[in-house]
């Protein structure tokens, strides 16, 4: 079955600190990965995307994730965390084929930033 | 680029109105469209997916008759909430996709706020 696991809930750093949020997936496909961030009432936001390209992804806003096929994992990180970055961050996959595939969106990590 | 413009905002309107919501594609011409639905702290559960000249596809337990979505154009989607009721309050959120690949990421509007008196 294919599925989005985003192992966080929430996460709380203090501004300056790295950022952790971690995502596992699970797919019969080879996979495009994604990572979305959502300020509140707002849509969602294309951070970065993986595609089976190079295996670590550099984003915006100094995000970057790294793709490991054999921890099916796929976690977002920030060397600094600023105020600006609380918000809602989403991890998505496209699994399938050429006969159509489906986009799977994670549960959400909410991450707080502790002044 | 890629951008997607959602409008309105946010709606306030009474019992038994129809509220129509608009999803454009301003720089690319989108194959498929989606429309969302967000509940309080929670993901998105996608209601339909529209392709441009033809008709949507619903998810389970989503009413056709309820959420009426329109695709005319390769830049425009609409979905409208006939009747709204209260329990139809909520966040909806289109998105659009450039094309029909698997590693094509989905480009988000802002949402709509809809609010049923």
């Amino acid at each position: 079955a294919q599925s989005v696991t985003q192992l966080d809930s929430h996460v709380s750093v203090s501004e300056g600190t790295p950022v952790l949020l971690r995502c596992n997936y699970s797919s019969s496909y080879s996979p495009s990965l994604f990572w979305y961030v959502q300020h509140p009432n707002k849509g969602l936001q294309l951070l970065l995307k993986y595609t089976s390209a190079a295996t670590l992804v550099k984003g915006i806003n100094g995000f970057e994730a790294e793709f490991k096929k054999s921890e099916t994992s796929f976690h977002l990180t920030k060397p600094s965390a600023h105020m600006s970055d609380a918000a809602e961050y989403f991890c998505v996959v496209n699994v399938g084929n050429t006969g159509g595939f489906k986009t799977i969106f994670g549960a959400g990590t909410r991450l707080f930033v502790k002044a | 680029g890629a951008v997607v413009s959602q409008h309105p905002s946010w709606v306030i309107c009474k019992s038994g109105t129809s509220v129509k919501i608009e999803c454009r594609s301003l720089d690319f011409q989108a194959t498929t469209m989606f429309w969302y639905r967000q509940f309080p702290k929670q993901s998105l559960m996608l209601m339909a997916t529209s392709n441009e000249g033809s008709k949507a596809t619903y998810e389970q337990g989503v009413e056709k008759d309820k959420f009426l979505i329109n695709h005319a154009s390769l830049t425009l989607s609409t979905l409208t909430v006939t009747s709204a009721h209260p329990e139809d309050s909520s966040f909806y959120i289109c998105s659009a996709r450039v094309g029909p690949g698997g590693n094509q990421p989905q480009h988000f509007g802002d949402g709509t706020r809809l609010s049923i008196l």
